[in-house]
């Protein structure tokens, strides 16, 4: 089945700086690749996705890459604000409609320290 | 737009007792939804799959038997853990999606059995 890593595990930047999480999978078959932030006690909320027919994505500050041929995508967040706090969590998904099977990685907890 | 709600938010109960979680796709209706187990600190581990009218799908390792999930209309799936002991405390987190992918999660429910 997919496996899917997600560097770092922390990480703590100054307010206004860039954060990067870099995550890999393994299964070539993967096709749809979400980030979610999660905020303590809430359910993950979807902040943007990509798919494998797109190299990159961009909505305002946050910014998606995607390299099929190395199997990793990144997540790059510029300016960052302490609302920008959270756990975000890579993920990969093969499949359509009801047949998707998603599976996430371990999580990055971002400090944005004011 | 794509909103889910769960309810309840948070519920306690004593070992032995079943409880339901209800989970609702507010403003789409949702082809597929999915149930997930998060632990504290950890990542999200999928526990089924549910199409509407159709027997839920589930993960290797969980038990049918003891998580029940109902998917009865488009809007609108239940997830009832029966004879709770306290292993099953946890937080559940309902997911929803209308084909392509993409899953949209509701905030999830705190389960405490005491």
């Amino acid at each position: 089945g997919e496996n899917v890593e997600q560097h770092p595990s922390t990480l703590s930047v100054q307010e206004g700086d860039s954060a990067v999480i870099k995550c890999t999978y393994s299964d070539s078959a993967s096709n749809y690749f979400p980030w979610y932030k999660q905020e303590l006690g809430k359910g993950p909320q979807l902040i943007i996705d990509i798919r494998s027919n797109v190299g990159e994505k961009k909505d305002q500050r946050i910014a998606v890459t995607l390299n099929k041929t190395a199997k990793h995508f990144s997540l790059h967040i510029t300016e960052t604000q302490p609302e920008d706090s959270a756990v975000y969590f890579c993920a990969a998904s093969q499949g359509s409609g009801g047949y998707q099977k998603v599976t996430f990685g371990t999580g990055t907890k971002l400090q944005v320290i004011p | 737009g794509a909103v889910v709600s769960q309810h309840p938010s948070w519920v306690i109960c004593k070992s032995g007792t079943s409880v339901k979680i209800e989970c609702r796709s507010l403003d789409f209706q949702a082809t597929t939804m999915f149930w997930y187990r998060q632990f504290p600190k950890q990542s999200l581990m999928l526990m089924a799959t549910s199409n509407e009218g159709s027997k839920a799908t589930y993960e290797q390792g969980v038990e049918k038997d003891k998580f029940l999930i109902n998917h009865a209309s488009l809007t609108l799936s239940t997830l009832t853990v029966t004879s709770a002991h306290p292993e099953d405390s946890s937080f559940y987190i309902c997911s929803a999606s209308q084909g392509a992918n993409t899953q949209y999660f509701g905030p999830g429910t705190r389960l405490t059995v005491l």
